[in-house]
Parts: structure tokens; sequence; C-alpha cells
């Protein structure tokens, strides 16, 4: 259980352009979804937390109006790259709180395996 | 300084080795402590789960939690070569809180 999905697991494209990434909890619903990169070599730096039917919240220094999140369903969150350029190539990695197993009323972040993005 | 501190390494060990991760934190207000494993190009599975101090014991996983000196610990037993990953650690202030993440440790476990 608590499977989330990627997609595209990769993306090339031209600067300028735009570019959409889906994450998806599989088998249980996510009210909350979280957004993260990664580059080489170093921990996650969260990005923005998305809440179901809610605007995002975004972290310090980050841009809302190049980083478009939506949550509009508790089984789906994207995230839109506007006028890519190449310094957001990154790796892109989703989450979504989802339950512990052993019941109970605690949850944690389960992670998607997370989209390339290169941006030529 | 760093709330969260996470030596890099890599750190290379033999095949059947006790391995011994380690974060140290500065906020006391962490409740929450999690280990997820990362192999190259993937998203962070998450290992262990530790609700304030105490030891978590899952397989050849133990997570160890000192809340009065800020540390917490990975311990693998039996290390296997497919253990070879980064190690993440993530604290939180309580379960709606975002995470915040360590560097991460390299392991290479050589068989």
């Amino acid at each position: 259980g608590a499977v989330v999905s990627q997609h595209p697991s990769w993306v090339i494209c031209k600067s300028g352009t735009s570019v959409k990434i889906e994450c998806r909890s599989l088998d249980f619903q996510a009210t909350t979804m979280f957004w993260y990169r990664q580059f080489p070599k170093q921990s996650l730096m969260l990005m923005a937390t998305s809440n179901e039917g809610s605007k995002a919240t975004y972290e310090q220094g980050v841009e809302k109006d190049k980083f478009l999140i939506n949550h509009a369903s508790l089984t789906l969150s994207t995230l839109t790259v506007t006028s890519a350029h190449p310094e957001d190539s990154s790796f892109y990695i989703c989450s979504a709180r989802g339950p512990t197993s052993g019941g109970g009323r605690t949850d944690t972040q389960y992670f998607g395996p997370g989209t390339r993005l290169t941006v030529l | 300084q760093k709330e969260v501190e996470q030596d890099p390494g890599p750190l290379s060990v033999p095949e059947g080795a006790i391995v011994s991760l380690n974060c140290t934190y500065s906020n006391s207000a962490f409740q929450y402590f999690m280990w997820y494993r990362q192999y190259s190009r993937k998203g962070p599975e998450l290992l262990m789960y530790t609700y304030s101090s105490g030891n978590k014991e899952d397989g050849r996983f133990t997570a160890q939690v000192d809340k009065s000196s800020k540390y917490i610990s990975l311990f693998i037993r039996d290390s296997q070569p497919s253990d070879s990953a980064t190690y993440l650690c993530a604290m939180a202030r309580a379960i709606a809180y975002k995470y915040i993440f360590g560097t991460g440790t390299r392991l290479k476990v050589l068989a």
C-alpha cells in the first residue's frame, strides 16, 4: 500500500516551454501533497505544500508564478514549470501524506519515483 | 547552523557489517523522526518512522531516537550490497508540519 506515482519519469524540453508533471496517490487519498526539488548529491528541498481544493503554500524563494501547482482531487496534484530555463533542470519529486503501516492515527509522507527534467 | 546535520559520506563497509547512520538536530520541537532510503535516480522510500524517543526495530533495521542529545540513529545489521544507497533522515515538529531533511549519507556495501 501507500504507492505514489509520477509521470513522466523524465522529460527533455526546449528553453521557454512549459512542462507539466503529475503526481498520483494510487491506493490512498491524500489531502496534502508536497513538491520537492533535488540537485545532484544534495538533499530534498521543499518547494511547496499542496492541499486539495486550496492554493498551494510555497517556500521562501520559490516563484509561485513559475511553478504552478494544482491539487484538484484527493489523488492528483500537478506541477507545471512555466517558461522553463536550463537552471530549472533538476530532479522533481512529489510526496503524499498517507497512513503509516500498523494503523493508528499517524501518517507520514510517501514519495513518488521522481521526474528528471532537462531543459536545453 | 543547519536544523538537521548528517554526514554525507560516502561510508564503505564490507558485506555483513553492522552499519550505523546518524543525524543530529538543533530544534527540540521535533517529535517525528523518519529514515528514508534513496537509490540513484529514484524517489526516497520510507524505512522507519518513530515518534518521540526510544527504539524501533523492523527486520535488519533499528531506529533510535535520543531527544535529550538531539541525536538519531539507524542501524543496519548484516548489511548487503543491495543496501547500497543514500540514507536520508527527516524530522518534523508535528505530523501536519513540513519535513526537514538531512543531506543524506551515501552508503556502499562491498561484496
